[in-house]
């Protein structure tokens, strides 16, 4: 099976500050990757996602941007942070055909 | 993608068998139903999936009436582990869309 890592775990970083999230999937090749956020007690939120290197789709309109430099890594970035950027990042990669993610544990952003 | 209606929150006992049902009544003919569990701070992670009549796993069973319009996830004899945000998701590979989920407490 696919094991996502995702580094750092926790972030605090202030309101104006760039940001850099680093996802890497092992166990496959030419994965589908995603980024989602998670807002306290809701449902998460596709941010990002990409079917192959230097190919990204954004999902809403927002403050971040998103990377794919090799097969299995893939970047988020901001180069300001805003209060609203606060929330727990998810990277996710899935099998082609499956209906099946599956998910990196994630790091929790705050936004002072 | 089709929109999925789940209870927002369940409350349930250890030992006892809790089935969560999910309204899906857009569903597209190659969609697959899908449920996740979600522990607080971690990802989520896949239960179970299924297109139609039922499947069993070690973790759970889905069943799916014929007109595919709802699915029920079955957990057989819950413990306090089980306690978590349970999502359930259509759709036919690639983008997947996360609602609110239900969150199950067990308790002892």
């Amino acid at each position: 099976s696919q094991t996502i890592h995702q580094w750092p775990a926790t972030l605090v970083q202030p309101v104006g500050s760039p940001l850099s999230l680093e996802c890497t999937v092992e166990g496959t090749s030419n994965p589908n990757l995603y980024w989602y956020r998670q807002a306290a007690g809701r449902g998460l939120q596709l941010l990002f996602y990409s079917v192959g290197i230097g190919q990204i789709s954004s999902e809403v309109p927002q403050n971040l941007s998103a990377s794919r430099p090799q097969d299995r890594q893939f970047i988020l970035s901001s180069k300001k942070l805003l209060l609203s950027d606060s929330g727990f990042y998810l990277c996710a990669s899935d099998r082609v055909s499956y209906n099946e993610q599956f998910f990196g544990p994630g790091t929790r952003l705050t936004v002072l | 993608l089709a929109k999925t209606t789940q209870p927002i929150s369940m409350d349930s006992y250890e030992g006892q068998e809790v089935n969560i049902t999910c309204s899906h009544n857009n569903i597209a003919t190659n969609d697959y139903i899908t449920w996740y569990q979600q522990f607080p701070s971690q990802g989520p992670r896949f239960i179970i999936q299924g297109y139609k009549t039922k499947v069993t796993n070690e973790v759970a069973s889905l069943f799916i009436p014929a007109d595919r319009k709802s699915s029920t996830l079955s957990l057989p004899r819950v413990s306090l582990s089980d306690t978590a945000v349970y999502y359930c998701l259509v759709g036919d590979g690639g983008k997947l869309i996360f609602g609110q989920g239900t969150e199950l407490s067990v308790k002892p």
